[in-house]
Formats: C-alpha cells, structure tokens, sequence
C-alpha cells in the first residue's frame, strides 16, 4: 500500500539533545514538507522540499535541521536549539509542490520533552 | 505575515444541528482555498474553492468562497458524533500551504 510513514509515534527528549523524526513516503512523490501543530495554532511549516538534495525553510525553521538525499526520505532534525519542541510534528507529501489538494499526511509524531 | 484565521476556535454543539465555520484569509498569493478534517492523527482533505460563489458539497458537508471578501464557510447540516474532529482551513499560495489554527468541533448525542 503507499503511503507515508513517520516513526516513531512518541518521542521523548532529554534537555540539550538532538533527536530525529523518520518520514518515508513510497508514492513517489517529489515535494515532502515538515509541519508542526500546537494546541490552538493549526498547522506551521517547518521545512518543504521540492527536489532530492533541495530543502526551502518554512515559516517556523529555526531550531530544525533536515536533509533530502533520498527521493523517499525526509528526515527532521530537532535540535537542542530548539528550547520549545514539545509538539505534534506531521510529515505530507505531494507529487507537485503547489497541489495542498493533493497532500498525503503521515500520522504524527508527538515530541515530549523530559 | 500570510496569515488565516478561523473562527470559532471551538463549538460544541448537540447531534442534529447544522454548524458553520468561518475562515478568513490574505489575498496575497492566492490560488485556493481548502479545507481538511482531522479526526486523530492525518488531516484528510475535504474540498478545494478556487471560484466565488461556487458551493462544493459532499453530503452533509458543503463549503463556499466569497474572494471579494477574502472568507470561506464550511457548513455542515444534521450533524453526527462522528462529524466530531478538528476543521482546518488552509490557503494554497504558489509554493507554501498556510494553514489557520483550526476549529475544534465536538458533537454531543
């Protein structure tokens, strides 16, 4: 079945640690992007990719790091610059950048910080 | 800032009433307006408004776009419990989705 997977669901980080959140799509899609959502404040782009080894900052990129050397991966990076991460991060994809009606969604991660 | 904003932030309301939810936004940049549902995790998508005064309908849902006014409603009528989920607006510019904050929509039996 395609989709997009994000992994893992829950994710817990220590004070001054980096920690990685997975997105793999198999849909073959060319524009992936990276939103975070907080209670109240709907969806923030963090980061979008429109090409393999090409990455756009977003609207909330500071503290976030993220790569594209694959066409099937996107991964994000919180770093420990980030002092508010606490949040549900959502992964999309879709085959054109520019196309939100045609946006696939992963199911989430929820970053909790210890 | 490219902004969207949605009102209400929440609603509550009981099984069998008809619901509107409001969405304003900037015109810079505009090519669409639309609107997803989220339910627990993944928004699913709903419709796409590109033209004034055109209703999109599914169902019991339907939506509709005023661009000299810069909104769009999304009404849904005989609600359910499952019509339970978080509604998010979202305008489609050339390169980025900017979403509101979304109304969190509860349907009591």
């Amino acid at each position: 079945d395609g989709g997009i997977t994000q992994s893992p669901k829950y994710l817990f980080r220590k004070e001054g640690q980096n920690v990685t959140l997975s997105c793999e799509q198999n849909l073959n899609h060319d524009a992936m992007y990276w939103y975070r959502q907080d209670p109240g404040q709907g969806l923030r782009l963090i980061y979008y990719s429109q090409i393999v080894n090409d990455f756009q900052k977003g609207d909330i990129a500071e503290g976030y790091s993220v790569s594209r050397e694959k066409k099937e991966s996107f991964p994000l990076t919180v770093t420990s610059a980030q002092k508010n991460p606490t949040a549900f991060y959502l992964c999309a994809s879709s085959a054109q950048q520019g196309r939100g009606e045609k946006l696939f969604f992963g199911s989430g991660t929820q970053l909790s910080v210890l | 800032e490219d902004k969207v904003v949605q009102s209400p932030l929440s609603l509550v309301v009981h099984e069998g009433d008809t619901v509107t939810l409001n969405c304003s936004y900037e015109v810079t940049n505009f090519r669409s307006l639309l609107w997803y549902k989220q339910e627990k995790k993944a928004p699913t998508f709903l419709f796409m408004l590109t033209s004034s005064g055109i209703e999109k309908k599914s169902g019991r849902l339907s939506s509709i776009l005023d661009k000299k006014e810069l909104f769009s409603i999304l009404n849904i009528t005989a609600t359910q419990t499952g019509d339970s989920a978080i509604y998010l607006c979202a305008k489609q510019g050339a390169q980025k989705l900017v979403f509101g904050q979304g109304t969190r929509l509860t349907i009591n039996p």
